[in-house]
């Protein structure tokens, strides 16, 4: 079974600074996908990145990073330049490319002006 | 834009008062997913839709339907809905299974049980 872990609760950050939230999962499929998902308050539910385990190189999208560790099954995302806007709750999940999803329990992030 | 679509947002209802939630998508996804979220807590799959195909998650409660008329549309109907129901509810699509695309999120429906 996969399961999805984040360990931070809750995380904060300075305005313009950067933070890294954490996710460990564990999965017997070989071909499987990664997810970044955000939840601003009262809003819908957006993807921030993936990463596909096959490849090697980490995902890039503007100010988001991925540290894809894929021996230690680790998925940290990094916010560079934080904004006020990326305040929100941070969900990591995964997927075998079935219909499920497998969210982590979610990591609400901060952002100090 | 094409997105997903949930109406309403918010919805009160009484205790045991059947409900419906619905869901619509301009996306032309043929997978459609309904999530029980509660507060910070991460999305629960109640079901999926696979095209008509309708896929229960083991741990749904009986309580909790669905209908998916057609692709854009589906529906989720809470038969006698208890206080534990209380929470935020949100419809989802993929393009399919099979490749893992990423789900597209409709905004939610916050659902009051009094």
């Amino acid at each position: 079974a996969q399961t999805v872990t984040q360990s931070q609760p809750e995380m904060s950050v300075q305005e313009a600074e950067t933070v890294t939230l954490s996710c460990t999962y564990d999965t017997s499929e070989s071909d499987y996908y990664l997810f970044w998902y955000k939840q601003p308050p009262s809003r819908q539910m957006i993807l921030v990145i993936r990463q596909e385990a096959y490849k090697q190189q980490n995902a890039t999208e503007n100010r988001f990073s991925v540290n894809f560790q894929k021996a230690a099954k680790s998925f940290s995302l990094k916010i560079s330049d934080s904004q006020l806007g990326d305040a929100a709750m941070y969900f990591c999940a995964s997927t075998s490319g079935t219909y499920k999803y497998i969210f982590g329990t979610g990591t609400r992030l901060k952002v100090l002006a | 834009d094409a997105m997903v679509i949930q109406n309403p947002r918010y919805q009160v209802t009484q205790f045991g008062k059947p409900v419906t939630l619905s869901c619509s998508q301009t996306l032309n996804h043929n997978v459609m997913y309904w999530y029980q979220q509660k507060s910070s807590q991460a999305p629960k799959l109640l079901f999926h839709y696979y095209d008509k195909d309708f896929n229960n998650e083991a741990d749904t409660p009986d309580n909790f339907q669905s209908r998916r008329p057609n692709t854009s549309f589906c529906f989720l109907d809470i038969r006698s809905p208890g206080l534990g129901d209380a929470a935020m509810y949100l419809c989802a699509t993929s393009r399919r299974t099979g490749v893992a695309y990423e789900q597209y999120f409709g905004p939610g429906t916050r659902l009051t049980v009094t």
